[in-house]
């Protein structure tokens, strides 16, 4: 969906580096979400976050941190990256007034040696 | 604890009906059930979202039985072009949280 963003969309670091990634979106939804994906495995939240005041962890989110700066920004840290957080991480958007549907981005491809 | 599951790939003909089947134990009245396609390098797109008994859309049908231990995506007349993977996605409600949970996903290859 063009209306969620993610920067940058690959990236290649070393471990013990620390890494953002960041999510805009202009659909003006309220709900934004992190999640990683992983060969068989599917999609894992790693953290979510309501409004701007609210944060919350998901499934998986040991190693990570995340930032809501605005209504349209959701940022995920690694703080100290490591190989096993070698992923394709998307952020996702939803309106709770309209829908459950989520709204994905196109992904960031991280490689962590 | 809820835990969905689907059936790995599955393989079709330009024209059928497909049904995908995900299984998903121990979910509450109010949870919702939705679907997604995700094509290579693209994040996945919504299809379709339920809680009971039936919904359809212009692309797709979702039907859901009275115990909710499962639902049925239902894809008619497919085409080579709805060759994806499809993941069922579970929302649950936990007092002031939620629990969202995704399938594996089902790689569906559409054949001519």
């Amino acid at each position: 969906d063009a209306d969620v963003t993610q920067t940058p969309r690959n990236r290649i670091t070393k471990t013990g580096k620390r890494i953002m990634l960041e999510c805009s979106q202009t659909k003006g939804h309220d709900r934004m979400y992190w999640y990683r994906q992983d060969p068989g495995l599917g999609l894992r939240l790693i953290y979510y976050s309501f409004d701007v005041k609210d944060i919350n962890k998901g499934e998986i989110s040991d190693g990570y941190s995340v930032s809501r700066q605005a209504q349209a920004k959701f940022s995920l840290s690694l703080e100290s990256a490591i190989p096993n957080q070698t992923a394709l991480y998307f952020c996702a958007t939803s309106d709770p007034k309209l829908a459950i549907a989520q709204y994905f981005g196109p992904g960031t491809r991280l490689t962590v040696l | 604890l809820a835990k969905t599951t689907q059936p790995i790939s599955m393989d079709s003909y330009e024209g059928q009906e497909v049904n995908i089947t995900c299984s998903h134990n121990n979910i509450a009245t109010n949870d919702y059930i939705t679907w997604y396609q995700q094509f290579p390098s693209q994040g996945p797109r919504f299809i379709i979202q339920g809680y009971k008994t039936k919904v359809t859309n212009e692309v797709a049908s979702l039907f859901i039985p009275a115990d909710r231990k499962s639902s049925t995506l239902s894809l008619p007349r497919v085409s080579l072009s709805d060759t994806a993977v499809y993941y069922c996605l579970v929302i649950i409600r936990m007092d002031s949280s939620y629990k969202l949970i995704f399938g594996s996903g089902t790689r569906l290859l559409v054949r001519p």
